[in-house]
């Protein structure tokens, strides 16, 4: 079945560091990639997406690519910020199938700092 | 506009008893889910609607759990008989098309406490 595997956190960062988040997937056939975000006391929110291999997904100064060859989707941004501060979750949908549910890692908590 | 919204906020029942969980979607979105989030853990799929009928029931854990949809709008998920591993964020999405590319919008979710 379908799988992604995260890097566990908690992964704390000093303000304008460089981040990474880790996301490998197990899927046959091409899936869709999305990174959900979950700020303290909010709803998921859709952070970006990529739906082909070597597409860029970007958002908010965070991208991922999908890498059908490693099948990887890390998580990157270049200058973290305190409200940066969230869980991310890393997530595939299935075309193949009848419903394009959403396979989700166990997330990822970003602490930011000062 | 108005996004998914989820009733009640919070829940908290007694072993044994049956409990519903509403979701109102996005105005106009065919597709919705529902997922269920235990305590540092993803979501996990449930159920999907397409339109008024389940079109993937298969994460439905067994038979106490069951969810419906009857106008193609609101959906009530039912949790019979509950157990203490019942205790989760429940949360539903939604999305103007099922295809796997349709960006699926979740509501802030029902957290049940099963006592």
């Amino acid at each position: 079945g379908n799988s992604v595997t995260q890097m566990e956190g908690p992964v704390t960062l000093s303000e304008e560091a460089f981040l990474t988040i880790n996301c490998t997937y197990t899927a046959t056939g091409y899936p869709s990639l999305f990174w959900y975000v979950q700020y303290p006391g909010e709803g998921l929110q859709l952070l970006l997406k990529a739906t082909k291999a070597d597409d860029k997904g970007s958002n908010k100064g965070f991208e991922a690519t999908y890498r059908k060859e490693t099948t990887s989707f890390h998580l990157e941004k270049g200058s973290v910020q305190v409200s940066d501060s969230a869980v991310y979750f890393c997530a595939l949908s299935d075309p193949r199938g009848t419903a394009s549910k959403l396979t989700f890692g166990t997330g990822t908590r970003l602490q930011v700092t000062l | 506009g108005a996004g998914v919204s989820q009733t009640p906020s919070n829940k908290v029942t007694e072993k044994g008893k049956y409990v519903e969980l509403r979701c109102d979607p996005i105005s106009g979105h065919t597709a919705l889910y529902w997922y269920r989030q235990s305590l540092g853990q993803g979501p996990e799929f449930l159920i999907y609607f397409q339109g008024t009928g389940a079109a993937d029931d298969s994460g439905l854990p067994n038979d106490r759990f069951f969810a419906v949809r009857p106008e193609g709008s609101v959906s009530t998920l039912k949790i019979q008989r509950t157990e203490r591993g019942d205790s989760a964020v429940y949360l539903c999405a939604s999305s103007l098309q099922p295809q796997a590319r349709s960006e699926q919008y979740f509501g802030p979710g029902t957290r049940l406490t099963v006592t």
